[in-house]
């Protein structure tokens, strides 16, 4: 499975757009990038997921790199509610989730 | 509308006391995970039924089975839970089994939160 780097802790202002980024050098051509949240006291929830192109869904767009070495989570306005732990996981095969360290967001009111 | 429930939420547990937490899922999803979640730490992968198809990951301890008696059921067993066992545990289901399907997106459920004693 492809190893994962995302910064520890980040930090956004409410209402503000938020870019989580994720390293992902070693991911295979066939790994989709998989991107669940954690809420506190929740299990996960998926979030989104790409495989080449951009994507889009009503709660967050994805970015990926052309040589999809990494990717980057986009919130478009954080809420309170955004605050969360953001698991970024390239996948390939069986749709087993291999959790990573994450990045927990904070948003500041 | 509850799609994936976990029962209980809290359970407490004994050292060396067999225990057993259920999951069920109203969305007739084919694939039923287990996940363990320690304290300050990222979920990890117990096992998984494809239908009745049982995968165990290769590093989870024979310590924890399960069982899927129907779709829409499934339990973790802790045969001799130490204090070690100590954790969150998630269940999540998904329609499946493929990563780059359409339908791979995981649901979970709230978790059950196991103290052993």
């Amino acid at each position: 499975d492809a190893k994962t780097t995302q910064p520890n802790s980040m930090e956004s202002n409410e209402e503000e757009p938020v870019h989580l980024p994720c390293n992902h050098s070693t991911i295979s051509g066939t790994d989709y990038i998989h991107w669940y949240r954690q809420l506190p006291s929740q299990g996960p929830e998926y979030v989104i997921h790409g495989l080449t192109s951009n994507v889009n869904n009503r709660m967050a767009s994805l970015a990926i790199a052309e040589d999809r070495k990494s990717s980057t989570l986009i919130l478009h306005r954080a809420t309170l509610r955004d605050a969360a732990v953001y698991y970024c996981i390239p996948q390939t095969g069986a749709n087993n989730l291999f959790f990573g360290t994450g990045t927990r967001l904070t948003v500041i009111p | 509308d509850a799609m994936v429930i976990q029962n209980p939420r809290y359970q407490v547990t004994q050292f060396g006391k067999p225990v057993t937490l259920s999951c069920s899922q109203t969305l007739n999803h084919n694939v039923m995970y287990w996940y363990q979640q320690k304290s300050s730490q990222a979920p990890k992968l117990l096992f998984h039924y494809y239908d009745k198809d049982f995968n165990n990951e290769a590093d989870t301890p024979d310590n924890f089975q399960s069982r899927r008696p129907n779709t829409s059921f499934c339990f973790l067993d802790i045969r001799s839970p130490g204090l070690g066992d100590a954790a969150m545990y998630l269940c999540a289901t998904s329609r499946s089994l493929l990563a780059q399907s359409a339908y791979n997106e995981q649901f979970f459920g709230p978790g059950t939160r196991l103290t052993v004693l």
